[in-house]
């Protein structure tokens, strides 16, 4: 099993919302990460976590907070979100942190209305 | 985070054609590099690899070369096919990884 599984595949949430988006991986893999696209732009690292804890936080507004329950899973919960957060959420699972190669999986496409 | 560039926002070849697509990196620490492709609608694909101690690396029907000296690196796609078409990103590993721009490659039948 190669594949990162992401949840759901779309969202639209209002700005008092609580939402969460979910991640899962099965590859055995021991640091998973969020990204946010936005359209016609690189990903850019939001999180990273490396077994279980997380390791970097790149500066990412409190209105998001990212959970790793196991080694497995990936969460992202959302709360209080602003129209401009609207974008691609993606996950990626790598072997080790930052070392190997990541597997992405499809995203969630967010809309924050 | 660190400035990773590609030279030329879109592409267009023919099919059958070779593709090449630069990226220009800034942090001569990089010791990692990796070419993504990403379809509408998908997450980034891996593509291939290169670490820093290597000038070129072959795969199947890409190819990517490192000039260290210059800190560029380069994407060659053989025979460019239209299911190639899609938007490339290279990405580099210092501390962590950072993508570049990326380019919109889009192939004429």
């Amino acid at each position: 099993d190669t594949e990162v599984t992401q949840t759901p595949k779309h969202l639209v949430m209002g700005m008092t919302n609580k939402k969460s988006l979910k991640c899962e991986q099965h590859m055995g893999h021991r640091a998973m990460y969020w990204y946010k696209q936005k359209a016609k732009k690189p990903p850019e690292l939001m999180f990273v976590y490396s077994y279980e804890k997380l390791s970097i936080n790149e500066s990412v507004p409190s209105r998001f907070s990212p959970e790793c329950p196991n080694s497995s899973l990936l969460n992202l919960h959302l709360h209080a979100l602003q129209p401009e957060d609207s974008a691609l959420y993606l996950c990626a699972s790598s072997l080790g942190q930052g070392s190997y190669e990541q597997y992405f999986g499809p995203g969630t496409r967010l809309t924050v209305t | 985070g660190e400035s990773v560039g590609l030279h030329l926002p879109t592409l267009s070849v023919q099919e059958g054609d070779n593709s090449i697509i630069n990226c220009a990196y800034s942090n001569s620490a990089s010791d990692y590099f990796i070419w993504y492709k990403q379809e509408s609608g998908k997450g980034p694909q891996f593509i291939i690899d290169i670490r820093s101690n290597m000038d070129k690396r072959q795969g199947q029907r890409v190819t990517v070369l490192l000039n260290k000296t210059v800190k560029h690196l380069s994407l060659q796609i053989a025979a460019t096919q239209p299911g190639d078409s899609a938007v490339y990103f290279c990405a580099e590993r210092s501390n962590q990884f950072y993508f570049g721009t990326g380019t919109s490659l889009t192939v004429i039948p």
